[in-house]
């Protein structure tokens, strides 16, 4: 039983372009979510949070939105640079106490030059 | 630079042979993880220390236990590796809930 759900595997996109990942979550007690970006034969790092009193925190070329009435939130990654393409995993954990995150499967962004 | 680190980076054991993996931080975090993830799967919590408070998540097998000697370090012992613990396994920290820094991983290949 999924709980943070990313249902594109994959995602190609031309440099200078716009690149939106998309993530969708079924457990209304998540409050806080995080983006975090895989390279190969590395660890995930984090890229950007969002916290669900908020519906949009940017940080440079990166911007996440969230829609809690949809439990939607989704990466906008402007302008796409070939150093983007990764695979971006979608986070999500409630306030309570030391709950853990609960990962979605990833997506792999490709950005061709 | 403060980070985590994990050792081995590739580490290949044989069926049933006990292997350990370890996990050490600059970070001074109070919460450390361990995750398995598997080829095009999300990473999957096996467990964490909140401080020394050991969590095991419910679906765990019991061939892996985990030490935390100090705040330092964190062991992922695997008893009798089986072909399926066939993984990437990755450290996680944190300061309290928030926000977790990975470590590199340690692939483990089970012969």
């Amino acid at each position: 039983d999924q709980q943070v759900k990313q249902n594109s595997p994959s995602l190609s996109v031309q440099e200078g372009r716009i690149s939106i990942l998309n993530c969708d979550y079924t457990n209304s007690m998540f409050d806080y979510f995080l983006w975090y970006k895989k390279y190969p034969a590395e660890g995930p790092t984090f890229l950007i949070s969002i916290s669900s009193i908020k519906d949009k925190n940017e940080d440079g070329r990166f911007t996440v939105f969230l829609n809690k009435s949809a439990k939607h939130l989704s990466l906008h990654i402007v302008p796409s640079q070939p150093g983007d393409s990764a695979v971006y995993f979608c986070a999500a954990k409630g306030n309570s106490g030391n709950t853990p995150l609960v990962f979605g499967k990833g997506t792999r962004l490709s950005v061709i030059a | 630079d403060a980070m985590v680190i994990q050792n081995p980076r590739y580490q290949v054991t044989q069926f049933g042979k006990p292997v350990t993996l370890s996990c050490s931080q600059t970070l001074n975090h109070n919460v450390m993880y361990w995750y398995q993830q598997k080829s095009s799967q999300a990473p999957k919590l096996l467990f964490h220390y909140y401080d020394k408070d050991f969590n095991n998540e419910a679906d765990t097998p019991d061939n892996f236990q985990s030490r935390r000697p100090n705040t330092s370090f964190c062991f992922l012992d695997i008893r009798s590796p089986g072909l399926g613990d066939a993984a990437m396994y990755l450290c996680a920290t944190s300061q309290g809930p928030w926000g977790q820094y990975f470590g590199p991983g340690t692939r483990l290949t089970v012969t």
